[in-house]
């Protein structure tokens, strides 16, 4: 089956401790990107990467960090200076890149920082 | 001002009833709108795009007002399974970046 999948669904850390979260596409999709959740609020930009080993800054990206060394794999880590790191993180792929009109996301992990 | 605002309720209705969400957007360049749905603790999917001429599939209408800067859905003989909540999504003319608004839920009820 084509998707994405992420995991771990759910994940606790400790505060202090960096945390990497998975994401895996088998879409041939170019464009990957993370979001971040928080009750009441939108989808916010994390980073987005069109390209593999290519990658920049959404709204958001303070106490993260990302790579793309495969086309199939974005990982986000959440670094211990991320201020409120506990939210659903929402990886999502699209193919054409940026402008394309869809993107489909993976299941999400809940971090809960405690 | 949010770039996307909408009201984020819950609509409570009954089964078989008609119900409309509104959403407002700040950019008057934006490009592309969009609605997606999001089941509680699960991901957004994408329900339909929103065209400038107004669109339908099936018991779901879209339509954009340019002038007014606002996009609707009207989901007519409400089902039990449309409970969830409601994401409006714009393309903003920068940057190209999708903008997402908070979500209005829907509660359908027997």
């Amino acid at each position: 089956d084509g998707g994405i999948t992420q995991s771990p669904k759910y994940l606790f850390r400790k505060e202090g401790q960096n945390v990497t979260l998975s994401c895996e596409q088998n879409l041939n999709h170019d464009a990957m990107y993370w979001y971040r959740q928080d009750p009441g609020q939108g989808l916010r930009l994390i980073y987005y990467s069109q390209i593999v080993n290519d990658f920049q800054k959404g709204d958001i990206a303070e106490g993260y960090s990302v790579s793309r060394e495969k086309k199939e794999s974005f990982p986000l880590t959440v670094t211990s200076a991320q201020k409120n790191p506990t939210a659903f993180y929402l990886c999502a792929s699209s193919p054409g890149g940026l402008a394309a009109d869809t993107q489909y996301f993976g299941p999400g992990t809940r971090l809960t920082v405690l | 001002r949010k770039e996307v605002e909408q009201d984020p309720g819950p609509f409570n209705v009954p089964e078989g009833a008609t119900v409309a969400f509104n959403c407002t957007y700040s950019n008057s360049a934006s490009q592309s709108f969009f609605w997606y749905r999001q089941d509680c603790r699960k991901e957004p999917k994408l329900l339909m795009s929103v065209y400038s001429s107004g669109n339908e599939d099936g018991r779901f209408t879209a339509q954009l007002n340019r002038a007014s800067q606002y996009i609707s859905l009207l989901i007519r003989d409400s089902k039990l399974s449309d409970s969830a909540t409601y994401l409006c999504v714009v393309r903003p003319s920068y940057g190209n970046k999708l903008v997402f608004g908070a979500g209005t839920i829907l509660r359908v009820k027997s």
